[in-house]
C-alpha cells in the first residue's frame, strides 16, 4: 500500500533496553522526520534526514540515533531507554518544495517502564 | 528562530455553533503557514496551508483560515462544528523544505 508506515503501533520496553522504530514511505519522498508528541509540548523534532546518508539534528536529540541508508526508510534507535523517552513518535515525510506538506504516520506509542 | 504560539489549549463548543481557532506565529521571511488536525489516535492530517495569493484559503472538511500578515496570525474557521470535529488542531509553519514548527496544539471539544 502506498503512504507512511510506522511499526510497532505499540511497544512496551524496560529502561536501558534499546528499541527501534520503524518508519517506510513508499512516495521517494527526499524528506524524512521523526517527532515525539507530549502533552503540553505538542511536536518536537527528534531528527529528520534531507536526503539518504544525510541526517540532522532536531530540537531533542539527546538519547536517540537514525540511520537512511534508503530513501524510504527512516529507522529510529533508543540506545538505552530511559522512562522520560515514553512518548507517541510520529514519522513523516515530505517532497522536495517550499510549499510541499508533510505526511505524518500513525504513531508509535512506546512506553518505557 | 520561528515559532509557533496557540494560545488557546482546550476550546468547548456546541455542535453547529461556528469555531475559530488561533494562531501566531513568528518568523523572519514569508511564511508557509499549515493547519493539520490529529483525531484520536491517528496521525496528523492536512487541512489546509498557505504560502501565497489570496489570504484566505479553503481546506477540507469546510475548514478555511485567513493569513493575516500584519498580526502574524493564520487563523482556523469553520461556520457550524460538527461532532466529528473534535479533535487536535496544530498549526505549524515552514517553508515545506525544512522540519515544520509546530505550535503545542489546540484541543477541540464539541458538545450537543
Amino acid at each position: 500500500d502506498a503512504g507512511i508506515t510506522q511499526s510497532p503501533r505499540y511497544k512496551i520496553t524496560e529502561t536501558g533496553r534499546q528499541v527501534t522504530l520503524m518508519c517506510h514511505q513508499t512516495w521517494s519522498h527526499s524528506y524524512m522526520f521523526w517527532y515525539r508528541q507530549d502533552l503540553g509540548h505538542g511536536l518536537r523534532l527528534i531528527y529528520y534526514s534531507a536526503a539518504a546518508d544525510i541526517t540532522d539534528k532536531g530540537e531533542v536529540p539527546d538519547g536517540y540515533v537514525v540511520s537512511r541508508s534508503k530513501t524510504e526508510n527512516f529507522p529510529l534507535t533508543l540506545e538505552s531507554a530511559t522512562r522520560s523517552q515514553t512518548s507517541v513518535y510520529f514519522c513523516a515525510s515530505s517532497p522536495r518544495g517550499e510549499d510541499a506538506e508533510a505526511f505524518f504516520g500513525q504513531g508509535t506509542r512506546l512506553t518505557v517502564v | 528562530a520561528q515559532s509557533v504560539t496557540q494560545p488557546d489549549i482546550h476550546i468547548t463548543v456546541s455542535e453547529g455553533a461556528s469555531l475559530e481557532l488561533r494562531c501566531n506565529y513568528s518568523y523572519g521571511a514569508t511564511p508557509y503557514l499549515f493547519w493539520y488536525v490529529q483525531s484520536p489516535g491517528q496521525g496528523l492530517q492536512l487541512l489546509l496551508k498557505y504560502f501565497s495569493g489570496d489570504t484566505l484559503v479553503q481546506g477540507i472538511k469546510g475548514f478555511e483560515a485567513e493569513f493575516k500578515r500584519s498580526q502574524s496570525s493564520f487563523n482556523l474557521r469553520k461556520p457550524s462544528v460538527h461532532w466529528s470535529d473534535a479533535a487536535e488542531y496544530f498549526c505549524a509553519v515552514g517553508p515545506g523544505n525544512t522540519p515544520l514548527v509546530f505550535g503545542k496544539g489546540t484541543r477541540l471539544s464539541v458538545i450537543a
